[in-house]
């Protein structure tokens, strides 16, 4: 257990939707990141975030969009669904930026789009 | 921001001990280097990190030459278990963009 919760675990949706992920990043981890996995890829960084604030920005989509909130908690909004955008989406926290590269995973949402 | 180049897959019976290499020659000077494992559907999962020399855990070994421009993560003795996803990653400190490869595939057979 890394200690990053993200719910839900599994969604299914139709195109043209729109979805909320949520991340809860470990205790006292100030940065959170999310990460794309479709099947059989890579992980593409979307998006990073410093407590509150946006810090650094991948191969984000204009659809998606993300925010960190007060509590450290994020979101990440995924907005006109396309069947593309089925996959397992992660949320990775560490204690603080810049850091050396140790990130903590949760176990993903895994998003499918029909 | 330096790029990794990684084989995409190895293949290894128990008991033997793997190194899976790394390319990463415009690698920075702030930059260090990670390795992470994922099975199927879990998150990856940090395994070691170095900056130059060697590096030694409870899991794996990190070998880096003085030029940096590679790196080599060796498990040994594997077992069917560590079949996995192992990716290489380099860290921009500065920046924080945290990219992944494309990973080496390995595939432990008894």
């Amino acid at each position: 257990d890394s200690g990053v919760t993200q719910t839900p675990k599994h969604l299914i949706t139709a195109t043209g939707q729109r979805v909320t992920l949520r991340c809860s990043p470990r205790s006292g981890d100030l940065s959170v990141y999310w990460y794309q996995q479709s099947l059989d890829q890579g992980l593409q960084f979307l998006i990073q975030y410093y407590n509150g604030e946006e810090r650094a920005k991948g191969n984000i989509l204009e659809r998606f969009s993300a925010q960190q909130f007060p509590d450290l908690h994020s979101e990440l909004n995924l907005s006109s669904l396309e069947l593309g955008d089925s996959a397992l989406y992660f949320c990775a926290s560490s204690v603080t930026t810049p850091n050396t590269g140790e990130l903590f995973f949760g176990e993903g949402s895994r998003l499918t789009v029909l | 921001l330096a790029k990794t180049t990684q084989p995409i897959s190895m293949d290894s019976y128990e008991g033997q001990e793997v190194n899976i290499t790394c390319s990463h020659n415009n690698i920075a000077t702030n930059d260090y280097i990670t390795w992470y494992q994922q099975f199927p559907s879990q998150g990856p999962r940090f395994i070691i990190q170095g900056y130059k020399t060697k590096v030694t855990n409870e899991v794996a070994s990190l070998f880096i030459p003085a030029d940096r421009k590679s790196s080599t993560l060796s498990l040994p003795r594997v077992s069917l278990s560590d079949t996995a996803v192992y990716y290489c990653l380099v860290g921009d400190i500065n920046f924080n963009k945290f990219y992944f490869g494309s990973g080496t595939k390995l595939n432990v057979k008894p």
